[in-house]
């Protein structure tokens, strides 16, 4: 069970918007541990989508935003495209023993 | 452009050990850390540990401790992820990626295929 929780599986049509979730607690995002969101398509290595929070790296489209409130994080996806369809992890820093480094259990992102 | 190589898939009998390598290219080797990431048949990403090569200093997550093992030849350009005592859960993709102090991982290799068989 992973110690960052997300949803196992998300949908949505071409064009719309979704938001997969990654929820926490107080040694991680709740004490301000930043978050970073990786793509990976299956058959594919991971590639880094979002960090510190809501910054995306060169290339990323604007479609992709991060935010983040309390003990959990958001990763937004707008304008859904069928090449976004894809496993999402969110990673972050924990400090007990589990830690020092999460990954959520991952969401699988099903275009219809 | 930034390029991590990893050593070819590899099949282990459980107890055996095994040893992957990952050589960088196209950027300052010993200005970035080295994390090893895992993913199982099927599963999600598993963070290991990473190493800094210019300190050689090492981080592991808990559960890898004794037996997991980082080193590094900068001369090479090339670190190494060392698996001891494996088992059959231990099988796995084993990614390295170039890593940051806020444990972001910006490029990976295209992994390892590791297979345990007892």
């Amino acid at each position: 069970q992973s110690v960052l929780t997300q949803p196992p599986s998300v949908s949505g049509a071409p064009g719309q918007r979704v938001t997969i979730s990654c929820t926490g607690s107080s040694s991680n995002i709740g004490a301000g541990s930043v978050v970073h969101w990786y793509q990976q398509v299956p058959g594919t290595v991971p590639k880094l989508l979002i960090y510190g929070d809501n910054l995306r790296p060169s290339g990323v489209p604007d479609r992709f935003s991060g935010s983040k409130s309390g003990t959990s994080a958001s990763l937004a996806i707008a304008g859904l495209q069928a090449d976004d369809e894809a496993d999402y992890y969110c990673q972050s820093y924990d400090s007990s023993r589990r830690g020092p480094v999460i990954f959520g259990g991952g969401t699988r992102l099903t275009v219809l | 452009q930034v390029q991590l190589m990893q050593s070819g898939a590899e099949v282990k009998k459980s107890g055996a050990s095994v040893k992957v390598s990952c050589k960088a290219s196209g950027y300052t080797f010993t200005s970035y850390y080295v994390n090893w990431v895992r993913q199982a048949p099927g599963q999600g990403l598993e963070w290991m540990g990473r190493m800094d090569p210019h300190t050689e200093d090492t981080n592991l997550a808990q559960k890898f401790h004794g037996r997991v093992t980082m080193t590094v030849n900068r001369s090479l350009r090339t670190a190494y992820m060392e698996l001891s005592s494996l088992k059959s859960e231990d099988t796995a993709v084993y990614y390295c990626a170039r890593g940051y102090s806020d444990y972001k991982a910006d490029q990976w290799g295209q992994g390892t295929l590791v297979t345990v068989s007892s």
